[in-house]
């Protein structure tokens, strides 16, 4: 069975500019969570969607967006990049059964975005 | 605040061995799970194993055991017969009941398994 899936592999973008990254999760998944990792650091939560719901938020500004389609596939969309979002952007995926803070998530590879 | 606490930026050891790495956790909440993930350098986060906080027993995924001790707040990975493949990243990470599917990071700990 296929594991989470993530595009691109890599990214180069400059200041100001906007881009998409998107996750296919494993089939059978319904939720999708994003992280955000620096270099040296552990990954950050961005969001959660759960069948197309927004079911968390973490401490990220109105630039970052991110939304879930029917397939439970998602994107993240981040507006107006700075030097300080170059990070590896992780995406997660799991079943989520009741609140779903006792299953695993399972990563995809994650998109390498470096801002020049 | 809702924190994990990884205090060995790195740790050697020798193939064959068995070595701990230390987690601590910081949570007024009772229910709650805690997870182990290795990241090769490649970047993917890979699950380890889980334990939830009303589990009884630690618990154990092949080679990877977890030293569950709630009175001290610690989840502490156990790696026995230590491989070269096991040199990577090592987090740990805790999700609350409340926050549903949220997992928060420790900073990780660098393994290096010598031959």
């Amino acid at each position: 069975d296929a594991g989470v899936t993530q595009s691109p592999t890599h990214l180069i973008k400059t200041r100001g500019q906007h881009v998409t990254l998107r996750c296919s999760p494993i089939s059978g998944h319904k939720s999708v969570s994003w992280y955000q990792q620096v270099l040296g650091q552990g990954p950050q939560f961005i969001f959660q969607y759960y069948e197309k719901e927004e079911r968390g938020r973490g401490n990220f500004p109105d630039r970052f967006s991110a939304r879930q389609f029917p397939n439970y596939s998602s994107e993240l969309n981040v507006n107006a990049l700075l030097l300080g979002d170059s990070a590896l952007y992780l995406c997660a995926s799991s079943l989520a059964l009741g609140t779903g803070f006792d299953q695993p998530q399972h990563f995809g590879d994650g998109t390498r975005l470096s801002i020049l | 605040a809702q924190k994990i606490t990884q205090t060995q930026p790195g740790m050697f050891v020798q193939e064959k061995e068995a070595v701990t790495l230390d987690c601590t956790y910081d949570t007024s909440d009772p229910s709650y799970g805690l997870f182990w993930y290795k990241q090769p350098s490649s970047g993917e986060m890979i699950f380890l194993i889980y334990q939830g906080s009303y589990d009884q027993q630690n618990a154990t995924e092949g080679r990877y055991s977890l030293n569950f001790q709630k009175a001290r707040k610690s989840a502490n990975l156990v790696i026995s017969a230590s491989q070269l493949g096991d040199s990577a990243m090592y987090f740990c990470a805790m999700s609350l009941d409340y926050q549903g599917g949220k997992l928060i990071f420790g900073q990780g700990t660098e393994l290096s398994v010598k031959p």
